[in-house]
């Protein structure tokens, strides 16, 4: 299976610090993508990062991918209460038409 | 801009009884459309994918089915609903070419079996 495994499976903060996601996957990839889910909401894509990338930025986003070991982080800066929610990520299939997700990471942010 | 539609919201369904769950994508052509199945706590599982109309891929075998008459509409039915089928089911939709592989999805669909 090509799908995804996050860690940790659940994460509890205080706001204002940092949360740190990270995201294994099984089979080579053209792009890793990190996906938010509010609880009972649909999931809302945050950020891509391609395979020739090692970093990038959003906001208060940083995501870094390695490809020689098959993993990539999600890192929030300055959490807040609003950031709490289900983060995942997904990888593309080769022909791009299928997507695979992991099991998610769980941050409570406490204000 | 595009927007997607999931409905009903929440549903409540006896054991034996048949389900019709429809997504609809207004603003975009040609999307590839998804079903995915999320249980409570977990990851996201998909169902079943379309690259066009009347083109369903299934993934994982199962008691449910999915068509696609029309260009931007999905829908997910089954015969006889079983307990196992209760949950969170996403529509999602992406760009063919856009080569950026992001997926919208929609707000979702809450499935109790009884």
């Amino acid at each position: 299976s090509q799908q995804g495994e996050e860690d940790p499976q659940a994460l509890s903060i205080q706001e204002g610090e940092n949360a740190t996601m990270n995201c294994s996957y099984k089979t080579s990839i053209n792009n890793l993508q990190w996906y938010r889910q509010n609880s009972g909401r649909g999931l809302v894509h945050l950020i891509l990062i391609r395979s020739n990338e090692r970093e990038k930025h959003s906001g208060r986003l940083r995501v870094t991918l390695d490809t020689s070991k098959k993993s990539s982080s999600l890192l929030i800066t300055a959490s807040r209460a609003a950031d709490t929610a289900s983060y995942f990520c997904a990888t593309p299939s080769n022909t791009g038409n299928q997507f695979y997700f992991g099991t998610g990471t769980s941050l409570t942010v406490i204000p | 801009s595009q927007t997607i539609h999931q409905w009903p919201a929440t549903l409540v369904q006896p054991v034996g009884s048949p389900l019709s769950l429809e997504c609809t994508v207004e603003g975009t052509s040609n999307p590839n459309l998804y079903w995915y199945r999320q249980a409570a706590g977990r990851g996201l599982q998909l169902l079943f994918y379309s690259v066009g109309i009347g083109q369903i891929s299934s993934e994982v075998p199962q008691n449910l089915s999915a068509s696609r008459p029309q260009d931007r509409q999905f829908i997910l039915s089954s015969k006889k609903l079983l307990l196992s089928d209760s949950g969170f089911y996403l529509c999602a939709w992406s760009a063919l070419a856009s080569g950026r592989g992001e997926q919208f999805f929609g707000p979702g669909t809450r499935l109790t079996v009884l």
